[in-house]
């Protein structure tokens, strides 16, 4: 098994630039979470789905942000416009099932927004 | 607000020396996990503890349930360079909120 994959690993943008960050989950898993981890504030959960349907988007930090998941496979995080406060690095996480329980994390998409 | 508060933050120990983290809140959690997460990748999970007052053992690693499901501790016997990373405990509320803690920082000196 893969494990669960992100892209890009490195992303540096410039302040009002779009940012898309992708998540592809471990087959046959059905819960997947986005975090956002800094120095500052540590490990957020910003938004999962279950079964591809948002469940609870309550840390989403603003309007900037939004999340998708088309399908089982794919997910991905926006921010628009990007600023440099966003700079942190986001995980995505799926499970199956087990729901918080049994997470397994993606390595990470390290931004950078100057 | 952090549900969840680590001590220490911050660890710097000689391998072969013990140590103890502790992971605390004044909120009862249905279930709790630690996790350990080494530089430029994702926390990876340690271990799940669900009953108040269960203690579990990973090798070196001994977990432990407060028994009012508040806190909980993580024990490491004869700490190896391979323990250092950033420790992270994360419990499911009652209110099935997920939060992970502050994390602690260790670092194994050879």
């Amino acid at each position: 098994d893969a494990g669960v994959i992100q892209s890009p690993r490195h992303e540096v943008t410039e302040m009002g630039q779009e940012v898309t960050l992708r998540c592809k989950p471990i087959s046959g898993h059905d819960y997947l979470f986005w975090y956002r981890q800094t120095m500052m504030r540590g490990l957020e959960l910003l938004i999962y789905f279950n079964n591809n349907v948002p469940i609870d988007d309550s840390g989403m930090p603003e309007d900037r942000f939004s999340a998708k998941m088309p399908n089982a496979s794919f997910s991905t995080l926006k921010i628009q416009p990007s600023e440099p406060r966003d700079s942190a690095v986001y995980f995505c996480a799926s499970s199956f099932a087990g729901g918080w329980e049994t997470q397994y994390f993606g390595p990470g998409t390290r931004l950078l927004v100057l | 607000t952090q549900l969840l508060e680590q001590s220490p933050q911050f660890l710097s120990i000689q391998e072969g020396e013990n140590l103890t983290v502790y992971c605390n809140s004044s909120s009862v959690f249905s279930s709790l996990q630690w996790y350990r997460q080494e530089p430029g990748e994702g926390p990876v999970l340690l271990v799940t503890v669900v009953t108040g007052g269960e203690v579990k053992k990973l090798k070196r690693l001994t977990f432990q349930f407060g028994d009012a499901r508040k806190d909980s501790s993580l024990h490491i016997t004869a700490a190896q360079t391979g323990d250092t990373g950033l420790y992270l405990c994360a419990g499911a509320s009652t209110g099935n909120q997920f939060y992970f803690g502050t994390g602690t920082s260790l670092t194994v000196i050879p």
